[in-house]
């Protein structure tokens, strides 16, 4: 069966340190990727995706992920973090044929302390 | 902007009553979910609908039932609660099927 993975359930950083986050498939076809983020209290949004082209996207508040077909993961990461930064997120994969629905990783709690 | 709106944000129900969550989305998606969202487990996809009338089981439907009379709203039914469906459901809709979806602000059901 198809999955995602996430290792890092909880991620503690003090603010300006570097964030990676990680995220494994298991997908042999063709994949749509993303990443989901939700700040305490709101909506789960968008944060990225990537669907084809360049495998390093780019997305709001100064993320980016890296598609590594090889390695089979989409690793999410800010050079920088703000106490504003603390949320959940979830990696999120469909396959990019047919009638496919999208499979979420288990997430990752991330907080950051000021 | 997209909007998903869910009928309740915080519900308290019994062992089993009949519990209708509904989910309105303004967007004219074709496609619509049901998750439910518990700790160290993610997102789990209940139910989906791809068009009027029509769904498609997920991972986790034991327990569920959904109904998609109009193209933008799109109702979970729990025929009877238990204790084990207390959890925080969200809706979310979408164009395509593997295309960026749309969340709702979410249902937190206690079922006591």
């Amino acid at each position: 069966a198809q999955s995602v993975s996430q290792h890092n359930h909880h991620v503690i950083l003090s603010e300006a340190a570097s964030l990676e986050l990680g995220c494994n498939y298991s997908y042999g076809g063709t994949v749509n990727l993303f990443w989901y983020v939700q700040y305490p209290g709101q909506h789960l949004q968008l944060l990225l995706k990537y669907f084809s082209g360049d495998p390093l996207v780019k997305g709001i508040k100064g993320f980016e992920a890296e598609f590594i077909k090889s390695k089979f993961s989409f690793n999410l990461r800010k050079p920088s973090v703000q106490w504003s930064d603390t949320a959940e997120y979830f990696c999120a994969v469909s396959l990019n044929t047919g009638f496919q629905k999208l499979v979420f990783g288990t997430g990752t709690r991330l907080l950051v302390s000021p | 902007d997209v909007k998903v709106t869910q009928s309740s944000r915080y519900l308290v129900k019994r062992t089993g009553e009949k519990v209708f969550l509904e989910c309105v989305q303004d967007m004219d998606h074709e496609n619509m979910f049901w998750y439910r969202q518990d700790p160290g487990l993610g997102l789990r996809l209940i139910y989906f609908s791809y068009d009027v009338k029509m769904k498609e089981k997920g991972d986790i439907p034991e327990g569920y039932s959904v109904s998609r009379e109009k193209k933008e709203r799109f109702s979970l039914i729990l025929e009877s609660a238990s204790t084990n469906q207390t959890s925080m459901y969200l809706c979310a809709s979408t164009w395509g099927l593997g295309d960026t979806q749309y969340f709702g602000p979410g249902t937190r059901l206690t079922v006591l």
